[in-house]
């Protein structure tokens, strides 16, 4: 079984721009959530998506959205990028509560 | 709000020797504890996962035990080799997956910072 994919591996924007990063999870999971880590502050999450629906939103601002479709496949979007945006974007999936949260390899963010 | 710490931050041992890392969390009423390992510029590995009514998991040489009412969880490796120096996080999850836009959510952890193991040979 495949794990959870997500592309690109790394990716180089200007501040103010913006950027959309793609996450495919495990086959048949349906809960699939986004986290940020930067050395100072860790893992972070940033929000969940279950069956195309927002279940749960993190503390950031309102640049960072996130949808999900119906093949349960997600994309996340940063917009006007500031250097603080800079990390590594972790995506993971899960079947359920009781179950482990897998995670992908992350996509490395460097906004200059 | 839950908060997670890992002691020690880092740990440097040889190889061979038996180690333990420690979790702890001030919010008791989680529904489970994860340990991940993370390998330098890649994502997280799941590890062990126990369940709030368990007291511990193991998998080959590492064993993760958990005491919910005094909020701590350790993840015990034996006879460490250089293939196990990476950075360990301990997560948990709420009791009643938190959601504020309708349903259960299963997704949102609360991670420790993490402790940075060395085995050298």
């Amino acid at each position: 079984k495949a794990g959870v994919t997500q592309t690109p591996r790394y990716l180089i924007k200007t501040r103010g721009q913006q950027v959309t990063l793609s996450c495919s999870p495990i086959s048949g999971h349906r809960s699939v959530s986004w986290y940020q880590q930067t050395p100072g502050q860790g893992l972070q999450f940033l929000f969940e998506y279950f069956s195309e629906t927002q279940r749960n939103k993190g503390n950031f601002p309102g640049r960072f959205s996130g949808r999900q479709f119906s093949n349960s496949r997600s994309e996340m979007n940063v917009s006007t990028l500031e250097l603080g945006d800079s990390a590594l974007y972790l995506c993971a999936s899960t079947l359920e509560g009781s179950s482990p949260l897998h995670f992908g390899n992350g996509t490395r963010l460097t906004v200059t | 709000k839950q908060e997670v710490t890992q002691i020690p931050a880092a740990l440097s041992v040889p190889e061979g020797e038996n180690l333990v890392l420690n979790c702890s969390f001030t919010d008791s009423a989680i529904y489970n504890l994860q340990w991940f390992r993370q390998d330098p510029g890649k994502g997280l590995t799941s590890l062990l996962l126990i369940q709030s009514s368990q007291r511990e998991q193991t998998s080959g040489r590492l064993n993760a035990s958990l005491d919910k009412s005094s909020g701590r969880s350790t993840l015990y490796i034996a006879a460490s080799q250089p293939g196990d120096s990476a950075t360990y996080l301990c997560a948990v999850r709420p009791v009643l997956p938190a959601s504020n836009a309708g349903g259960t959510s299963y997704g949102k952890l609360t991670f420790g910072q993490g402790t940075i193991l060395t085995v050298h040979p």
